[in-house]
Parts: structure tokens; C-alpha cells; sequence
């Protein structure tokens, strides 16, 4: 079945550090993918997302590239800031097969020292 | 605006009583979602909905369960056969059936401690 890994965490960054978080995947087919971010105490909320191979997804400064032939879609941002502590997911959805929503990484929990 | 409302955020219940978590939205989407969140893991869904009077098992529904009487609500209950319900309960929906590049669009959670 399908299956995301994310790199472990807890993350500690200096604020204005770069940033990178390790998602591989595993699917079937041609996946979307995504990354979540939730802040302490709240839901989940869409980060950026990519539909196919090469695509680039972006926001707030946060980017992941769709890269198909190493299965890899690992978020980056240049210089983090303290409000982007939180913990961050990524998943997949598969189309057709199934008719079940998302396959979650574990997460992983970034905090930015000021 | 539109989203998904879940209440309480927090509930507390003593072992051996059911209780239910609401989640209700008005983005007019067809498919609904519950997912448990546990601490340092992922989500794990436990039931879903693509339709009213429709609904399927998760990865882990045992001890829990679900109605879908109206396209708005998509209540969770927890029963007492579930064994350790102590979890963040976090329901979410999409447009429909072939939203699968759609995102999920997430309430804000149901902390529930059983003791």
C-alpha cells in the first residue's frame, strides 16, 4: 500500500536558519502530494500541494518539488521565522483505486529559537 | 466563511461511557472525514463518508462509530469498547468523490481525555 516517511524530528533552528524536512513516499500510481502544517492546538491546514512530476509547490516562503524518480517531495524555506513553529506533514492521495482520502507522514515538529 | 466547526475543543469522560464528538460544516462538501491524531504519530482515519446515509470504515474503527443523516454533520461517537480513547479527534472534508487533488479542509480538533 502506500506509505509516507518524514524525516524524525523534533527540528531546533536559529530563526533565519534554512530549513529542510525529508518526505519520501511510496505509491502505486501517480499521487498528489501535500504538505500540512498545524500550529499548537488547531487542525491541520494546507501548505502547498504538487499534482504531478516536476511541479513546484510554494507558500509563505515554503517550497517541495514533486521529484518522481527519487519519490521524494521535501519542503524547504530559506530563512525560517519563529512563527513557524509548528508540526509539519506530508501526505499523498492517490487517484482512482480507493476512494479513502490522504496517507499522513508521521510529522514532524519544528521549533525556530528567536 | 465557510470551514468545519468541531466541539468541545476539550472533553473529559470517565472509562465505560460513550460520548460523541461533533463536527459540522457548511462548505457544502460531500465527503467528510474523522482522523485520530496521537502524540509523535500521524493521522490515522478512522471513518469517512463520501454521502449522506453512506459511510465506510477506516484503518481503525473498531470501538468507534459514525451517522451521516444530514450533508452538514458527521458525528463521531467513542464507546466504551474503544480501548485507550484518550486522543486529539480531528474531522475534515472534501468537494467530493474525485477530489483527490483537492486538499482536506480540517476543524480545529476535539482534545478527549477518558480516566
Amino acid at each position: 500500500g502506500d506509505s509516507v516517511t518524514q524525516m524524525e524530528g523534533p527540528v531546533t533552528l536559529s530563526e533565519e536558519a534554512f530549513l529542510t524536512i525529508n518526505c519520501t513516499y511510496t505509491a502505486t500510481g501517480y499521487p498528489s502530494l501535500f504538505w500540512y502544517v498545524q500550529y499548537p492546538g488547531e487542525g491541520l491546514q494546507l501548505l502547498l500541494k504538487a499534482t504531478k512530476a516536476d511541479d513546484k509547490g510554494s507558500n509563505k516562503g515554503f517550497e517541495a518539488t514533486y521529484r518522481k524518480e527519487t519519490t521524494s517531495f521535501h519542503l524547504e524555506k530559506g530563512s525560517v521565522q519563529v512563527s513557524d513553529s509548528a508540526v509539519y506533514f506530508c501526505a499523498l492521495s492517490e487517484a482512482g483505486g480507493s476512494a479513502r482520502q490522504l496517507t499522513f507522514g508521521s510529522g514532524t515538529q519544528l521549533t525556530v529559537l528567536p | 466563511d465557510g470551514g468545519i466547526t468541531q466541539s468541545p475543543k476539550y472533553l473529559f469522560r470517565k472509562e465505560g461511557q460513550n460520548v460523541t464528538l461533533s463536527c459540522e460544516q457548511n462548505l457544502n462538501h460531500d465527503a467528510m472525514y474523522w482522523y485520530r491524531q496521537d502524540p509523535g504519530q500521524g493521522l490515522r482515519l478512522i471513518y469517512y463518508s463520501q454521502i449522506v446515509n453512506d459511510f465506510q470504515k477506516g484503518d481503525i474503527a473498531e470501538g468507534y462509530s459514525v451517522s451521516r443523516e444530514k450533508k452538514e454533520s458527521f458525528p463521531l461517537t467513542v464507546t466504551s469498547a474503544q480501548k485507550n480513547p484518550t486522543a486529539f479527534y480531528l474531522c475534515a472534508s472534501t468537494p467530493g468523490q474525485n477530489s483527490y487533488n483537492s486538499p482536506l479542509h480540517f476543524g480545529n480538533g476535539t482534545r478527549l481525555t477518558v480516566t
